[in-house]
């Protein structure tokens, strides 16, 4: 069955911390991976992720696919208060139904940074 | 562009009540998603469209639900009768291609309570 598990659900650290947060999978057909970041309202979009052992980076942020071993890992390095927030990783899953496919989330790692 | 717009951003209603969900997505994106999110179950996709047509509805949880998309810039998600057990964020999301090739644009979300 296809699906997609995070960990850990939830994680506290202080400021300046570095975190990594994870994110595998199990897909018929893998496309690409993405990551979200969801403070108070919608899920804005963070990385998409297609190659292996090719690293995505955006300030303190990054990440980076392993195709091999089927997950993907989110770095936040010198966290600040404004991180907190869930971590969602997204897997289009094809869609038994139709021909298309449809985004699929994790649970999510809700991480709360403590100044 | 001002993004995926939804309204109500909030609905108190009761047991038995209709509910109407509304979004327009963002000018020119292909793909219209209805997303729900919960504590127990996260971020569940209801049902997607392609240039207005349903593709899979395969996520809708019963027959009290339904969606439509008369045309590109309109959608709305209906629940009649609504029950408590379908209190959540109800989000709705564009996209300009395929899920598995860029990102979701999120609206705010309508928070949904049944009493």
């Amino acid at each position: 069955e296809d699906k997609v598990v995070q960990s850990p659900l939830s994680l506290v650290v202080h400021e300046g911390d570095t975190v990594t947060l994870n994110c595998s999978y199990e897909v018929t057909n893998f496309r690409s991976l993405l990551w979200y970041k969801q403070e108070k309202k919608a899920p804005t979009f963070l990385f998409m992720l297609t190659s292996s052992g090719i690293e995505k980076k955006s300030g303190r942020l990054s990440s980076i696919l392993d195709k091999k071993e089927l997950f993907s890992i989110l770095n936040i390095t010198a966290t600040q208060t404004g991180d907190s927030a869930i971590y969602l990783c997204a897997v289009p899953l094809s869609s038994k139904e139709t021909s298309g496919s449809r985004l699929t989330f994790g649970e999510g790692t809700q991480l709360t940074v403590n100044p | 562009d001002a993004g995926v717009i939804q309204s109500p951003r909030h609905e108190v209603t009761e047991m038995g009540q209709e509910v109407t969900l509304r979004c327009k997505p963002i000018s020119g994106h292909d793909y219209l998603f209805w997303y729900r999110q919960t504590m127990m179950r996260g971020l569940e996709l209801l049902i997607y469209f392609n240039n207005n047509v349903p593709i899979d509805d395969s996520g809708m949880p019963e027959d009290r639900f339904s969606a439509k998309m008369p045309n590109a810039s309109f959608s709305t998600l209906k629940i009649q009768p609504s029950e408590p057990r379908d209190s959540a964020v109800y989000f709705c999301a564009s996209s300009l291609g395929t899920v598995a090739s860029g990102e979701l644009f999120f609206g705010e979300g309508s928070r949904l309570t049944v009493l």
